[in-house]
């Protein structure tokens, strides 16, 4: 069964960089797949952030492309987010999943962590 | 890149169906076959119901159905039951150099 977890800090300053890691098991991510990101306001919709492929080849949301990197670990079967200058607007619950491409489609979500942009 | 709109709430009786609409443009909903469906329960992650417009993944109860005409994609939960009460998000493919898109959201209440 493959399973996501995140993992990082759950209070970040303003102006600072978010920076949040996913954890797969049962399946290697070298297998195949893109790895997404997506994230969700208290009480708002979802926003897909971005995804990355084993290769390392990405694709990010354009609003916010300019300040999020994505990143692959194949050896430890991780990927990460790194967001910066966050601002208030940035708190939200960040979700990793697998993603099917470009099609917008997650089969396997993580249970989700909250990031709190606060000082 | 514009949220797909859906209704903000609907409702309807255990047994009942009910029907939420999710409706792009010809740059997304309409100009593709790959719209998926997420059902998120209070504090839970979201979940795949739907995908490729109709197709269901393993596990998902035949009473979730999809279907597409033209800009406006529907998802269609037939017999109602209390465990359905949840939000549910539309997302569809929007072409080769952008991400894709996510709806605005539902929630369905169960009366």
């Amino acid at each position: 069964q493959v399973q996501l977890q995140e993992s990082g800090p759950g209070l970040v300053k303003p102006s600072e960089t978010l920076s949040l890691t996913c954890t797969v098991s049962g399946y290697s991510i070298s297998s195949g797949y893109y790895w997404g990101w997506i994230r969700q306001p208290p009480g708002k919709g979802l926003e897909w952030i971005g995804s990355i492929y084993h290769s390392g080849s990405t694709y990010h949301n354009p609003s916010l492309k300019s300040r999020v990197t994505i990143s692959v670990d194949t050896s430890k079967n991780q990927f990460s987010l790194k967001l910066s200058s966050v601002t208030a607007a940035d708190t939200a619950v960040y979700y990793c999943a697998r993603d099917w491409g470009l099609k917008a489609t997650f089969d396997y979500w993580g249970q989700g962590t909250l990031v709190t942009v606060s000082s | 890149q514009s949220a797909l709109t859906q209704p903000r709430s609907v409702s309807g009786s255990p047994g009942q169906s009910v029907t939420i609409s999710c409706t792009g443009t010809s740059s997304d909903v309409g100009g593709y076959n790959y719209v998926s469906w997420y059902q998120q329960h209070p504090g839970k992650a979201p979940k795949l119901m739907i995908y490729d417009v109709s197709k269901r993944p393993s596990g998902v109860p035949d009473r979730f159905s999809g279907s597409k005409s033209g800009n406006t994609a529907s998802l269609t939960i037939s017999g109602l039951q209390a465990e359905d009460e949840a939000d549910y998000y539309c997302s569809s493919y929007a072409g080769s150099y952008t991400l894709g898109v996510f709806g605005t959201g539902t929630k369905v209440t169960v009366l």
